[in-house]
């Protein structure tokens, strides 16, 4: 029954190493999005996908590539990862795309955190 | 300054007392308005969405905006020790971004 779905939950790595982050929701959304939420628990969007067409790729290094094989899923791939990446990632999903209508509100996943060595 | 001002607290009341938690925002474009929960070391969980100016309530929880004066609220009424958690207020609705923009988040901790 879980509606956003996440793995790995945990993650703890050396710096270099390349990691990817899994994301599936079930509830028949168009919208996925990958937040980054910061020790003080700031969460700030990176990216959005619409029907797997990239909307929003916010300031992030490029080391970040997101890729939805379908519009169900969304995963994030991260090289050469770094101390500052610390952090944890959220995936969300909603119907619409945000701020567009009603039915933007979007759903999160119970997070991944990553731990960089 | 940032787009969405929370006080990030944190905020410690006792069981039963009246809630209050505010979000100030800098851009007159917003129109979408949202309260989040979150539990330590879980995902934020929609509590409540509002569409313009206005009040709404569900069960001991009632959102307020106040497009005048840029100013949200959420109040909760009768806290309980399970309502401690960070609150995170959220926005939406500036022309072509197609993104939220989260407060900082107030942690509430409701004392038994």
């Amino acid at each position: 029954d879980t509606a956003v779905s996440q793995t790995p939950k945990y993650l703890v790595t050396q710096m270099g190493n390349d990691k990817s982050i899994k994301c599936e929701q079930n509830l028949g959304h168009d919208t996925m999005y990958w937040y980054k939420q910061d020790s003080k628990k700031f969460l700030k969007i990176m990216f959005s996908y619409n029907n797997k067409e990239l909307i929003i790729n916010e300031t992030v290094p490029n080391r970040f590539s997101p890729k939805s094989p379908d519009k169900a899923h969304l995963n994030l791939h991260i090289n050469s990862l770094e101390l500052g990446d610390s952090a944890v990632y959220f995936c969300a999903s909603s119907l619409g795309l945000a701020g567009v209508s009603s039915t933007d509100t979007q759903y999160f996943g119970p997070g991944t955190r990553l731990t960089v060595l | 300054q940032k787009e969405v001002e929370q006080d990030p607290g944190p905020l410690s009341v006792p069981e039963g007392a009246i809630v209050s938690l505010n979000c100030t925002y800098s851009n007159s474009a917003f129109q979408y308005f949202m309260w989040y929960r979150q539990y330590s070391r879980k995902g934020p969980e929609l509590l409540m969405y509002t569409y313009s100016s206005g009040n709404k309530e569900d069960g001991r929880f009632t959102a307020q905006v106040d497009k005048s004066s840029k100013y949200i609220s959420l109040f909760i009424r009768d806290s309980q020790p399970s309502d401690s958690a960070t609150y995170l207020c959220a926005m939406s609705g500036t022309s072509g971004t197609y993104k939220y923009i989260f407060g900082t988040g107030t942690r509430l901790k409701v004392l038994a």
